[in-house]
């Protein structure tokens, strides 16, 4: 029974490019999450998502980040033009249901590093 | 809107030693509330949860935490610590606004096990 897979494990891009992370839940889950650990701080929520469907996009930044989870295939968290200050940790996290207490499963992460 | 504050963002402790991790959190409505332990370079692990009922809350790797609604905490504590502890630990509370889980982290504790 795999896991919350994230893919790629690293990520380095030139400040410019696009930054595209993709997450694949549990098997089961349509609930995903996607969270930004920056160096030396915990995870900040980003956007709770369900399939074809962003419930909740408070956490992400206005411009050039955006997020999909379409009804086939791993949910994308694309980051546009990228700059210095996106390097950081992302991490995708699955539930079966929305509900608090549902277990929030995580993923390893994608480690982000803009030159 | 909730917070969770982490008092010490590193500790050490000695091998065999009582590790006590302070959490504080503040939320307008019942929380649940969880630690989660993270090992270099990996996603986040439930270590332990509380929802509703008994405010000691046993949790994975002989660590425990006891939910203290007058003095809002939620310390995490094991009796006896091994090498294999060495990580960071994350405090979370979560609420639901609108029926699903928005998850707060604090910003970490990074403990050391001097042997």
């Amino acid at each position: 029974n795999a896991g919350v897979m994230q893919n790629p494990r690293h990520l380095v891009r030139r400040r410019g490019q696009e930054a595209r992370l993709r997450c694949s839940p549990m098997k089961g889950h349509s609930h995903v999450y996607w969270y930004r650990q920056l160096p030396e701080e915990g995870l900040k929520f980003m956007v709770y998502l369900q399939k074809e469907n962003i419930i909740d996009e408070s956490g992400m930044p206005k411009e050039r980040f955006s997020a999909e989870f379409p009804k086939e295939g791993p949910s994308i968290l694309r980051i546009q033009q990228v700059v210095r200050g996106d390097s950081a940790a992302y991490f995708c996290a699955s539930s079966r249901l929305g509900t608090s207490y549902n277990e929030q499963f995580f993923g390893p992460g994608t480690r982000l590093t803009v030159l | 809107a909730q917070s969770v504050t982490q008092l010490g963002s590193h500790v050490s402790v000695s091998e065999g030693a009582l590790v006590l991790l302070r959490c504080n959190y503040s939320s307008s409505v019942p929380p649940y509330l969880f630690w989660y332990v993270q090992y270099p370079n990996q996603g986040l692990q439930l270590l332990l949860k509380y929802t509703t009922g008994a405010t000691l809350v046993k949790g994975i790797n002989g660590f425990e935490a006891e939910f203290k609604k007058s003095e809002t905490s939620f310390h995490l504590t094991k009796p006896s610590a091994h090498m294999s502890d060495a990580a960071e630990y994350f405090c979370a509370v979560s609420v639901s606004p609108g029926g699903y889980q928005k998850v707060t982290f604090g910003t970490g504790t990074k403990l050391q096990v001097i042997p």
